[in-house]
């Protein structure tokens, strides 16, 4: 256990749902990362938060997906109309700033769109 | 764009010593070699990181080569628990260097 949680562990939604996902990070962590790993492939950035702000979205964040981190403490991972593409692994990871080169990753959030 | 060559598999009999190589040719002079693991169903793992000089710490050593265009992590008495993919990857210090760019690793079966 890495201090980091996340919720579901297992999402099951038909194609056209919205889903959430929840991330828990370390408390002093104020630096928050989501990542999503498709089967066979490493984890690939998705964006990335120091304390509420959210500073950078990758490409591969469509404006379906949508991130928060209210108050700097835990995150929320939104998918509006999931497509069967999303169906993937989402990680959630912390770090403290100016160490983010150690990052703690949950054991993340498996979607499955169907 | 891949920064870093790694095999896709290596076996290591349980108790030997697991070198994992890997390739980073193009680095430059300020980024860094990162290794994480991710053991199955699980997380990624931060192990260990360096600039020039050999590290080690209670997980692992990590070796590099003079010219540092290449690496090798070393796990000194693989244990069953050490299967698993690891992941080398090159970062710049500061700046993105929170963009953990993950390849597709070499998957670890540590042999009983």
């Amino acid at each position: 256990d890495t201090g980091v949680s996340q919720d579901p562990r297992h999402k099951i939604t038909k194609r056209g749902q919205n889903v959430t996902f929840r991330c828990d990070p370390i408390s002093e962590h104020n630096r928050l990362y989501w990542y999503r790993q498709t089967l066979g492939q490493g984890p690939e950035f998705l964006t990335y938060f120091q304390n509420e702000a959210q500073l950078e979205k990758s490409r591969l964040l469509s404006d379906r997906f949508s991130a928060e981190r209210p108050k700097g403490s835990f995150s929320t991972l939104e998918i509006q109309r999931t497509e069967q593409g999303d169906s993937a692994m989402y990680l959630c990871a912390s770090s403290l700033r100016g160490m983010d080169y150690e990052q703690y990753f949950g054991p993340g959030t498996r979607l499955t769109v169907t | 764009d891949a920064k870093t060559t790694q095999p896709p598999s290596m076996d290591c009999a349980e108790g030997r010593a697991a070198n994992l190589p890997c390739n980073h040719s193009t680095i430059s002079g300020n980024e860094y070699v990162y290794w994480y693991r991710q053991i199955h169903s699980q997380g990624p793992q931060y192990i260990i990181h360096g600039l020039k000089n050999n590290e080690t710490n209670e997980m692992a050593s990590l070796i590099i080569t003079e010219d540092r265009k290449s690496s090798t992590l070393i796990l000194p008495h693989a244990t069953l628990r050490d299967t698993a993919v690891y992941y080398c990857i090159v970062s710049a210090s500061g700046g993105s260097n929170y963009k953990l760019t993950f390849g597709k690793g070499t998957l670890l079966t540590v042999n009983p």
